[in-house]
């Protein structure tokens, strides 16, 4: 069975320092991976995905994640933030096994970034 | 530009009103999703199709409908028997209808409130 755990509901940085958004994942088969981003009243928008090529995949907006299988981890980092990175996060994860549209979402992790 | 629409932005309705959110996709999209989003739950599956004149139930199904009469069109009803309908609600959409590894599409939601 597919799940997904995102250990931080909330994170705080200041403008220019790195960001962290840890998400750790369970799956019986080679998984996908997404991460989300959700402005408020927006939709998501798709940063990054990793589909079992390279394990440190890059996004948009200067973000990256790196697969670790030993770790089951996906976590979402950037070196520097901006303020306009200031959303909401969400760690998808997918497999072959999985029911329900083969998507289950983490929980979200609220980022906001200080002047 | 492709992408998926949902209408209206907003909407307000009284308690016992069945009303209908609006989903059109022009990506050529087999699957389609609904999702309900409240604060600090992720998101929910509603319902979702792989293909037209097919849906399944998701996580959260009771309290609503949904058909698929086109390929680009997946209107949810939200009925009277939805006992705690006031949410945002997400559409989305994804090509293929076995690929775990395609990410999802979304569009930019509509909050409904209830009263």
């Amino acid at each position: 069975a597919q799940s997904v755990t995102q250990l931080d509901s909330h994170v705080s940085v200041s403008e220019g320092t790195p960001v962290l958004l840890r998400c750790n994942y369970s799956s019986s088969y080679s998984p996908s991976l997404f991460w989300y981003v959700q402005h408020p009243n927006k939709g998501l928008q798709l940063l990054l995905k990793y589909t079992s090529a390279a394990t440190l995949v890059k996004g948009i907006n200067g973000f990256e994640a790196e697969f670790k299988k030993s770790e089951t981890s996906f976590h979402l980092t950037k070196p520097s933030a901006h303020m306009s990175d200031a959303a909401e996060y969400f760690c998808v994860v997918s497999d072959r096994g999985g029911s329900q549209g083969n998507l289950i979402f983490g929980k979200g992790t609220k980022l906001s970034v200080k002047p | 530009d492709g992408g998926i629409t949902q209408s209206p932005k907003y909407l307000f309705r009284k308690e016992g009103q069945n009303v209908t959110l609006s989903c059109e996709q022009n990506l050529n999209h087999d699957a389609m999703y609904w999702y309900r989003q409240d604060p600090g739950q992720g998101l929910r599956l509603i319902y979702y199709s792989q293909i037209v004149n097919d849906f399944q139930k998701g996580d959260i199904a009771e309290g609503y409908s949904v058909s698929r009469e086109k390929k680009e069109s997946f209107p949810l009803t939200v009925t009277s028997a939805q006992k705690n309908p006031t949410a945002f609600y997400l559409c989305a959409s994804k090509e293929g209808t076995g690929t775990y590894n395609s990410p999802l599409h979304f569009g930019n939601g509509t909050r409904l409130t209830v009263t």
